[in-house]
């Protein structure tokens, strides 16, 4: 199975800042990567899929990037509902479909 | 408005099992792959399982695979997953979620199973 790892596990961050969490996969995986918020005690969402492509209705403050084996997701300008946890998710071969570990971003 | 609706969650006894539902609506069902994912407590999303959209294709967690049966009823705009032979580490908040192929765009709200003597 490809073992997707993300960093930081977690910071802190302010509103108005421009933050990056990391996604490295185990292998290539091309482009075949999504990211997920998930807010607690809620379900996650889809953000980004195809490493960079914005799902419908995601503020263009979120991007993505990268390809092969590292990415990013960048927030250019947090906001307070921003605060959340991010998960990268590989679907470049499955079964299995592999998540993260998750990033935690939280308010300094 | 897209909506999932999980339900059958609940307490069960290790080596019990459970049948969870999610009921669709406000997409075409059966146009759709599907999938199930959980979480433990406090940790991170795991895949369970998908079915393609007419039913005829699944595929299964190495930790799930023989114990866990993933199922659909497109007449009812339902999926299923049956679980049997529950351990402990089966504990977790299941979501049902639409896939755009193996893209999770849409989630449902979950149900939570304990296993737990």
């Amino acid at each position: 199975a490809i073992r997707m790892t993300q960093s930081p596990s977690s910071f802190s961050a302010s509103t108005g800042d421009r933050v990056t969490i990391t996604c490295r996969a185990s292998q290539g995986i091309s482009s075949y990567l999504a990211w997920y918020q998930q807010k607690p005690g809620k379900a996650p969402k889809l953000l980004i899929y195809a490493a960079s492509t914005l799902q419908s209705g995601v503020p263009s403050r979120f991007s993505g990037s990268g390809s092969g084996t590292d990415f990013t997701l960048t927030i250019s300008c947090l906001q307070s509902e921003d605060f959340a946890t991010y998960y990268c998710q590989q679907y470049y071969s499955y079964p299995p479909l592999t998540f993260g570990g998750g990033t935690k971003v939280e308010i300094k | 408005e897209v909506q999932l609706v999980e339900s059958g969650g609940g307490l069960v006894q290790p080596g019990g099992s459970l049948r969870l539902s999610c009921a669709a609506s406000g997409f075409t069902f059966s146009s759709y792959w599907m999938h199930w994912v959980r979480q433990a407590p406090g940790k991170g999303l795991v895949w369970v399982s998908r079915i393609n959209s007419d039913g005829s294709s699944t595929s299964y967690a190495d930790s799930v695979k023989g114990r866990f049966t993933i199922s659909r009823d497109n007449a009812k705009n339902t999926l299923y997953l049956q679980m049997n032979s529950l351990r402990a580490e089966d504990t977790a908040v299941y979501y049902c979620a639409r896939g755009r192929g193996a893209v999770a765009d849409f989630w449902g709200q979950g149900t939570l199973v304990t296993v737990s003597s």
